[in-house]
């Protein structure tokens, strides 16, 4: 069974440090990867998806992605209140199948 | 405008009924899906359309039927509702012409009482 592991958290941070949000995944032939973020009560909201091993950049946010070690990572710098939520780490096999993680709670302290 | 919609926004029902969700996206995808979320907040697949053709169904209840009259349309038939149906529902949609990621409505709380 394919799954993907998250650090139920809660993960608390002071404003302005950096967020490190972690994700392991089982299934080998899993081919992209994505962060969603869903604030209590609403949506999950895609923030970013990577594909190859090695940094993805956007804005504040970095995904980070080592296929051998079967692992993403989000990292969150300068990190914000408004940033408090939980972190979905979601996976991609064969097709449009996605299996999300349980998600990280995590918490901002102004 | 929005691109994934979905009603009601909630929905109480008693145990036993018969309910509908609906979804409507305009983005112009080919794969719309429908989740659901438990009071964990664990989000599991619960089905996905194709062009009307349905290319997944998990382990979920037969209960539970996925009816999709267009591709900008996917909406859920819940029979004979259970106590441990409450929770809520994302219908969500994405493109494989394009990069998969998938756009999730605002979410339908069902309470079944």
């Amino acid at each position: 069974q394919k799954e993907v592991e998250q650090n139920s958290g809660p993960l608390s941070v002071p404003e302005g440090a950096i967020a490190s949000l972690n994700c392991t995944y089982s299934d080998r032939g899993s081919q992209s990867f994505f962060w969603y973020r869903q604030y209590s009560g609403k949506s999950p909201e895609l923030i970013m998806f990577i594909y190859s091993n090695g940094d993805k950049e956007d804005g504040r946010f970095t995904a980070q992605l080592n296929k051998a070690s079967q692992y993403v990572s989000l990292l969150i710098r300068d990190s914000q209140p408004s940033d408090s939520a939980t972190y979905l780490c979601a996976v991609r096999s064969y097709g449009q199948n996605f299996v999300f993680g349980p998600g990280t709670r995590l918490s901002v302290l102004p | 405008d929005t691109a994934v919609s979905q009603t009601p926004k909630y929905l109480v029902t008693q145990m036993g009924n018969d309910k509908s969700i609906k979804c409507e996206q305009n983005l112009g995808h080919d794969t719309m899906y429908w989740y659901k979320q438990d009071s964990k907040k664990f989000l599991k697949i619960m089905f996905s359309y194709n062009n009307k053709e349905l290319i997944i169904n998990e382990t979920v209840p037969n209960r539970f039927s996925p009816k999709s009259p267009d591709k900008a349309h996917l909406n859920l038939h819940i029979n004979s509702l259970e106590l441990g149906d409450s929770a809520v529902y994302f219908c969500a949609s994405s493109s494989r012409t394009a990069t998969y990621e998938q756009y999730f409505g605002p979410g339908t709380r069902l309470t079944v009482t």
